[in-house]
């Protein structure tokens, strides 16, 4: 099993719509969980991170399943410009490694007129 | 605040030839870390450091040397460039462990091996 598995995508949907990113995770022991975004051929940038109880960041909400290993990004009310690859990020927990971040190959977004 | 600085943009090398791809930031981040992307694939970790002096090895080193002499500066060098290093490498940084924060990168370096 891939440490961290995501759609790939394409999502294309209409502006305004709402779109639903999964991804799962290999490793129980992981703490630390986030959503990055990645604009074509630029640098990833931190989006938001993913706690326990869940949370939101205006039009974005995070979710998270320990218990199924499960993490969930929503996005409501699409705009052109939430196009992008959404990464999905855990940190990977053992032995003297536990600020290393894995990464998820991301699902790509296309939010049309 | 520049955050974590990247040099060169761009590069084309020559099979056999070598470089070093620098890396600076000026946030006073402990943790560094090198990562490649390749078209597709999810960034692979090839080293970190999580102090001045202190360096190691991540998923894909091999081909790979790095050196971290000051907290700012996390150079990586390629001795013999090989095809198989072709990609975009970013230079991350992060206070504290990563889990904590996540981390700030560096625009990226994209490298071509001919």
């Amino acid at each position: 099993r891939k440490e961290v598995e995501q759609d790939p995508g394409p999502f294309n949907v209409p502006e305004g719509a709402t779109v639903a990113f999964n991804c799962t995770y290999s490793n129980s022991a992981s703490q630390s969980f986030f959503w990055y975004r990645q604009d074509c051929r630029k640098e990833p940038k931190l989006l938001m991170s993913v706690y326990s109880s869940g949370n939101e960041d205006g039009r974005f909400t995070a979710q998270l399943n320990r218990a199924s290993q499960y993490i969930s990004l929503l996005i409501r009310d699409s705009k052109l410009s939430d196009s992008a690859t959404y990464l999905c990020v855990v940190n990977l927990n053992y032995g003297g490694s536990q600020g290393n971040l894995i990464f998820g190959k991301g699902t790509k977004l296309s939010v049309k007129p | 605040n520049a955050g974590v600085t990247q040099t060169p943009k761009f590069r084309i090398l020559k099979i056999g030839q070598s470089m070093t791809l620098q890396c600076t930031q000026d946030m006073n981040h402990n943790y560094m870390y090198w990562y490649r992307q390749d078209p597709g694939m999810g960034l692979k970790l090839i080293y970190y450091s999580v102090g001045a002096g202190i360096t190691d090895k991540g998923e894909v080193p091999n081909g790979y040397n790095v050196s971290r002499s000051t907290t700012e500066d996390f150079p990586l060098r390629l001795e013999l460039a090989a095809p198989s290093q072709t990609s975009v490498y970013f230079c991350a940084s992060s206070y504290g462990g990563a889990f904590l924060s996540g981390y700030t990168f560096g625009s990226g370096t994209r490298l071509t091996v001919v």
